[in-house]
Formats: structure tokens, C-alpha cells, sequence
């Protein structure tokens, strides 16, 4: 069975743009939630999403977003990029709200020039 | 708020020996507690988990923790080490009754096994 999915693997943009980043959870999993790994640090909880509504929101401005689809894979989108965005994107799947472990894709590495 | 404090943030060991990672936690709730191990360029498994009951957890490859209330602390153990344990393990608190996903993390220790 297919885990946690992630694209793009790698990608750079430059300060100032916009980025979607794109997951698809374990087949049968309703929650995702996605962490921003800054080089040298523990992920940050970013958003969390179960049955396509947001279900927890971290310490990030107002230029992160995300949504979930019916599907239950899941976009975080980043506008206006800044250097500090730079960082490993995770995705994690889990098959309920409070219950299931967590399962976390391989990651997105945005690079911002 | 919560916090997690990883005591090292890199410890050497060679192999075959004895190792012990370090995990603090802050919080004024009950907590549910997790080791993840991250391999280089890999996303992050799950080690071991603390939800209640024995405060003595095994988890897979070898390892396993305990849960310490009153020092608030959660150290990763394992008797002996191989090379394949090389990677960066991190230490993870959640609010009892927290949703699955939120995750507080700390900022990773990483083990490096020698020959």
C-alpha cells in the first residue's frame, strides 16, 4: 500500500512568490496535517485538516493556507515567500481526528532564493 | 503552552553500546508522549508512543522509553546500538484530548554510531 505522498520533492522560488504544495494521505485516512521543518529544528505544526475542515492552526501568518479536498488530499499554498520560508515541508495522514498514529510523507524542500 | 526540551543535540556512541536520549517536557495538562526517528532524507516514523498505562514502553528496532510524571521526562533507551541507528531522533508531546495531528516536537537529537 502507498504512503504519504508529497510533490514536489524539491522546489526553488524566489522571495516574493507564491507556492502550492500538494499531498495525498494513506488511502482510508481522513486527517491530514502539515509541519514546516526548518533546517536544524523539530517540525512546526502548521494546519490540520479532517473531513475538509480546518481543524488546528499553528503559530503562522496569514500567508500560509491550506484546504482538503473531497478526495482528503490536502494543498498547502505559501504567498508572498520570504527567505525564512525556506524549510521541509511535511505532510503527515492519520485515519481519525483524535485516534491512529500519525504517518508523514518524505517531504517537500522548498528553497527560496 | 507546552514545550519539548531535547537535552543533546547530538550524541556519538559506537556501536554495540548503550545509548540514552534525553526528553524534558513542559505542560500544565496531562500529555501523551512519542519518539519519532527521522533517516537522512526521509520523512518521520513512529519509534515508540506513551498513552497510558505501564510507564515503560518498548517500541520497534530495539528501543524504548520511559515515562517519568514527576521529572516530566520521556528518555529513549537502547542497550546496544548498530550503525543502522545513525539518524535524528525527536521527541513529541500532544494535550490528552488533542487531535491526532497537533504535535509539539522538539528540536531533534542526532545519534551518530560508529564503528
Amino acid at each position: 500500500d502507498a504512503g504519504v505522498t508529497q510533490s514536489p520533492t524539491h522546489l526553488i522560488k524566489t522571495r516574493g512568490q507564491h507556492v502550492t504544495l500538494r499531498c495525498s494521505p494513506i488511502s482510508g485516512h481522513k486527517s491530514v496535517s502539515w509541519y514546516q521543518q526548518v533546517l536544524g529544528q523539530g517540525p512546526q505544526f502548521i494546519f490540520q485538516y479532517y473531513e475538509k475542515e480546518e481543524r488546528g492552526r499553528g503559530n503562522f501568518p496569514d500567508r500560509f493556507s491550506a484546504r482538503q479536498f473531497p478526495n482528503y488530499s490536502s494543498e498547502l499554498n505559501v504567498n508572498a515567500l520570504l527567505l525564512g520560508d525556506s524549510a521541509l515541508y511535511l505532510c503527515a495522514s492519520s485515519l481519525e481526528l483524535y485516534t491512529g498514529e500519525l504517518f508523514f510523507g518524505e517531504g517537500s524542500r522548498l528553497t527560496v532564493l | 503552552a507546552q514545550s519539548v526540551t531535547q537535552l543533546d543535540s547530538q550524541v556519538p556512541v559506537f556501536e554495540e553500546a548503550p545509548v540514552e536520549l534525553r526528553c524534558n517536557y513542559s505542560s500544565s495538562v496531562s500529555v501523551y508522549l512519542f519518539w519519532y526517528v527521522q533517516y537522512p532524507n526521509q520523512g518521520l516514523q513512529l519509534l515508540l508512543k506513551y498513552l497510558s498505562g505501564s510507564t515503560l514502553v518498548k517500541g520497534i528496532n530495539g528501543f524504548e522509553a520511559e515515562f517519568n510524571k514527576s521529572q516530566t521526562s520521556f528518555h529513549l533507551r537502547k542497550p546496544s546500538v548498530h550503525i543502522s541507528d545513525t539518524a535524528e531522533y525527536f521527541c513529541a508531546v500532544r494535550n490528552y484530548g488533542g487531535s491526532q495531528g497537533n504535535l509539539i516536537f522538539g528540536k531533534g537529537t542526532k545519534l551518530s554510531v560508529k564503528p
